[in-house]
């Protein structure tokens, strides 16, 4: 069974601060991608970033970067420099790619940017 | 290019009524999905394709039916309504793994919000 956990369900920062949130994962599949998908009340899911489960290096985009540790099946996302319109749902997920690209998502972690 | 929309953006059914869920993709893309969003519950896969006239069935199947006649199109159709299925629909779309490398992920559509009284 693939599962995707993530154990704050709601978390805030102030603004121009650093915040993590964490992920963990469980699969028995070596093929893989890791994601952070962002939600902000419009509800259209937007790609924060992404990981290739055989690379490790630890992937970027701008604010955003993740700390992947593959054995500890453990993916967490941190922004820097939080912005107020950082403020959404935030979601892990992952992908396997042995058939149909499925997606399995974690229930979502509410992050609030305070200025 | 559109992406990927979906229509109609909200419904409100009686239980017991059918109805079909529209999702179009003009990027090409092979594999499409749909996913039911409930509080609290993440996103649920319901039926995915992966081509055209190929469709399987996801984590939470019952009640619904998909058919993929076009690369473009992939309905979804709630086959008679209950309460339980009061949810937000996503349709997401995205290229086969291997196809194109820099493309690993699913392009979502806005979303369909189904109200079942």
């Amino acid at each position: 069974a693939q599962t995707v956990t993530q154990s704050q369900p709601e978390m805030s920062v102030q603004e121009a601060e650093t915040v993590t949130l964490s992920c963990t994962y469980d699969t028995s599949e070596n093929n893989y991608y890791l994601f952070w998908y962002k939600q902000p009340p419009s509800r259209q899911m937007i790609l924060v970033i992404r990981q290739e489960a055989y690379k490790q290096q630890n992937a970027t985009e701008n604010r955003f970067s993740v700390n992947f540790q593959k054995a500890a099946k453990s993916f967490s996302l941190k922004i820097s420099d939080s912005q107020l319109g950082d403020t959404a749902m935030y979601f892990c997920a992952f992908m396997i790619t042995n058939t149909g690209n499925q997606f399995y998502f974690g229930t979502g972690t509410s992050l609030t940017v305070i200025p | 290019n559109a992406g990927v929309t979906q229509t109609p953006k909200f419904q409100v059914l009686k239980t017991g009524q059918s109805m079909t869920l529209q999702c179009a993709q003009d990027m090409n893309h092979e594999y499409m999905s749909w996913y039911r969003q409930d509080p609290g519950m993440g996103l649920r896969l319901i039926h995915y394709s992966v081509g055209a006239g190929i469709t399987d069935q996801g984590e939470v199947p019952n009640g619904y039916n998909v058919s993929r006649s076009t690369t473009e199109d992939f309905p979804l159709r709630l086959l008679s309504a209950a309460p339980s299925q009061t949810s937000v629909y996503f349709c997401a779309s995205s290229y086969r793994i291997g196809g194109e490398a820099t493309k690993e992920t699913q392009y979502f559509g806005p979303g369909t919000r189904l109200l079942v009284l």
